[in-house]
């Protein structure tokens, strides 16, 4: 079935430094979605992508929807503590589902 | 943004019950509910997917007859464990998407634990 790899899959920063992630898959997605879960909660959607080529921002996030429509990009600048927790991309794998497939996740941890 | 609720956040049970979870869209009309179950760092695999008045549709693999959904209303779905063991540990989420948001926009709630002894 269809797959939605991240990477990377997991890495330590040091507070203030920037994060670059991203998630590829082997077929074509037209929306791509961001979450953030934190231990023991359900993932919280932090950005949202519809076209390809499309940048959009959420604060300090920043996601791309790539040109392929086969992968996407977070990146987390300035990060912060509570920036600790695992990301996932996500999204419908085929056209007129509103089923959505997850990413592996990247497990993120913040060095203060 | 939209809403929605999960109960218990928390379970424990002996091997060979059933468990009931619900999953509440508070503000608004869910037309579709999904549930999730997520293993201990890793991701989360869509269970199945269930429309208001009718029979959920199941992923490969997942048993229909030990994980009962039921979608009666606009705002409440279950799923219902039966006969766990503990293999069924897990945390299980469910989504919602229906008046809010954009129409495949699904928001999620917060988790159930469930811990089978």
């Amino acid at each position: 079935g269809q797959q939605l790899n991240q990477s990377p899959q997991s890495m330590f920063i040091q507070e203030g430094e920037d994060v670059s992630m991203n998630c590829t898959s082997s077929s074509i997605f037209n929306t791509w979605l961001w979450y953030k879960q934190d231990p023991g909660e359900g993932p919280v959607l932090l950005i949202a992508l519809y076209k390809a080529g499309e940048l959009t921002s959420n604060g300090r996030l920043t996601a791309q929807f790539g040109i392929t429509r086969k992968d996407s990009f977070l990146n987390i600048s300035a990060s912060i503590p509570s920036d600790v927790g695992i990301y996932f991309c996500a999204g419908p794998p085929t056209s007129g589902t509103y089923k959505y497939i997850f990413g592996t996740g990247t497990r993120l941890k913040v060095l203060a | 943004g939209a809403v929605v609720s999960q109960h218990p956040s928390r379970v424990i049970c002996k091997s060979g019950t059933s468990v009931k979870i619900e999953c509440r869209s508070l503000d608004f009309q869910a037309t579709t509910m999904f549930w999730y179950r997520q293993f201990p760092k890793k991701s989360l695999m869509l269970m199945a997917t269930s429309n208001e008045g009718s029979k959920a549709t199941y992923e490969q693999g997942v048993e229909k007859d030990k994980f009962l959904i039921n979608h009666a209303s606009l705002t409440l779905s279950t799923l219902t464990v039966t006969s766990a063991h503990p293999e069924d540990s897990s945390f299980y989420i469910c989504s919602a998407r229906g008046t809010r948001g954009r129409f495949d926009e699904q928001f999620f709630g917060p988790g159930t634990r469930l811990t089978v002894l």
